[in-house]
């Protein structure tokens, strides 16, 4: 299975938004809502920020989205802040049975 | 709180076979949902190993699926990792997690296994 397609890297200056995109094929993200987002920063774990496309698990800002069409799923992040810079990694279920994870990016806030 | 803690050898051989335990805390292993192995190269992205459902049923990534074993003592409340004939492509930073579904909850702090000899 071929790893999802993200950039490497994307930046925003405080307050602005931005959106990372998540691109696969129909065995995968196009096929199923089960798509996620996960925050990294150096050295820590990932912590997961949406799930099932656009869910919020409980203690997330809701400056965090997610969203789907096709076979591309996005994560918005409103109202950027110094602490949103992070590495962030989409995942998704696949026709396979199994999960396959994005190359991630490195968000900077300028 | 669903808590995880990674053990094992932080070094191990080429060839030789890579051993981790994931011990959890906060729920019980044998009531529902996956357990997860996630592994990430260093300076790479995250690559989702495999997965056990709390009824036993195993889930690979097929790429190493033929060197993978995960397995659940529920006697100690743990799920471990063996992965087989290990190189130095198998140097990474292992996280165990807990997923509902889809999305892994919950991680441990991970563990680095450098494969050296």
């Amino acid at each position: 299975q071929s790893a999802l397609t993200q950039p490497a890297s994307v930046s925003g200056s405080p307050g602005q938004s931005i959106t990372i995109s998540c691109t696969g094929t129909s065995s995968d993200v196009g096929g199923y809502n089960y798509v996620s987002w996960y925050q990294q920063h150096p050295g820590k774990a990932p912590k997961l920020m949406i799930y099932d496309v656009s869910n919020r698990p409980s203690g997330v800002s809701n400056r965090f989205s997610g969203s789907k069409s096709g076979n591309t799923a996005s994560l918005t992040i409103s109202g950027l802040q110094a602490e949103d810079e992070a590495d962030y990694s989409c995942s998704s279920y696949t026709s396979s049975s199994t999960l396959v994870f994005g190359g991630g990016t490195k968000l900077t806030v300028l | 709180q669903v808590q995880l803690q990674e053990s094992g050898p932080g070094l191990v051989k080429p060839s030789e076979t890579l051993s981790l335990t994931c011990a959890v805390s906060g729920y019980s292993i044998s009531s529902a949902y996956y357990w997860g192995w996630i592994r990430q190269p260093p300076g790479k992205g995250l690559e989702w190993i495999g997965s056990i459902y709390h009824s036993g049923s195993t889930y690979y990534n097929p790429s190493l699926k033929s060197r993978v074993t995960i397995s659940v003592d529920t006697s100690k409340n743990q799920f471990s990792l063996k992965l087989s004939s290990v190189t130095a492509a198998d140097t990474a930073v292992y996280y165990c997690a807990f997923s509902k579904g889809g999305a892994f909850d919950y991680w441990g702090q991970g563990t680095l296994v450098t494969v050296s000899s």
